[in-house]
């Protein structure tokens, strides 16, 4: 039983647009989101956090916004660039879990020029 | 360098042989975490070291695998008897305390033939 879902396994934008990146959860005990860039061959790197008394955290390009009743967060970024290319994983913890992460499955972003 | 370092990057072993992975945390980071990847899964958790207390062992797969950390610094994952289920890459964070974000290693591709 997934408790977090990446529901777009890819994602195709151009460059310079906005691109939307999408996470659903099941455990409403969740209090702590974060993303995280993958490239191939290397450790995800962190990105962007928020926790569960914010609806919204924005650090530079990346944006993250959080919808509590429907348990789903999602991250702008904007303007989309070819470096943005990666591989996105949100995770989610709560103190229960002492901090580990439970971590989607991913969604492959690509920026086309 | 000032970022999580896992050794070896890659191991490739014999199924039924035992297999040691190292982690060295950032300075001062007083978790840390192993996680494994298996090919297109998303980052599994495995355990969880906070400062001198017990580690959170909930995530080990089977008796297999062992972990210990020395000194609260260095940490050893070790699989023995592996099984060729048990290939993946293994991911190793550390993090400075309770929410705060998890800094990743680079990880080690293991392959059991």
């Amino acid at each position: 039983d997934q408790q977090v879902k990446q529901n777009s396994p890819s994602l195709s934008v151009q460059e310079g647009r906005i691109s939307i990146l999408n996470c659903d959860y099941t455990n409403s005990m969740f209090d702590y989101f974060l993303w995280y860039k993958k490239y191939p061959a290397e450790g995800p790197t962190f990105l962007i956090s928020i926790s569960s008394i914010k609806d919204k955290n924005e650090d530079g390009r990346f944006t993250v916004f959080l919808n509590k009743s429907a348990k789903h967060l999602s991250l702008h970024i904007v303007p989309s660039q070819p470096g943005d290319s990666a591989v996105y994983f949100c995770a989610s913890s709560y103190g229960g879990s002492q901090g580990n992460l439970i971590f989607g499955k991913g969604t492959k972003l690509s920026v086309k020029p | 360098g000032a970022g999580v370092s896992q050794s070896p990057s890659n191991k490739v072993t014999e199924k039924g042989k035992d297999v040691e992975l190292r982690c060295d945390p950032i300075s001062g980071h007083t978790a840390l975490y192993w996680y494994r990847q298996s090919l297109g899964q998303g980052l599994e958790f495995l355990i969880y070291f906070q400062g001198n207390s017990a580690p959170d062992k909930s995530g080990l797969p089977s008796d297999r695998f062992s972990a210990e950390r020395t000194g609260g610094s260095v940490s050893t994952l070790t699989i023995q008897r592996t099984q060729q289920e048990d290939s993946a890459v293994y991911l190793c964070a550390s993090s400075p305390g309770y929410y705060q974000p998890q800094h990743f290693g680079d990880g080690t591709r293991l392959s059991i033939l």
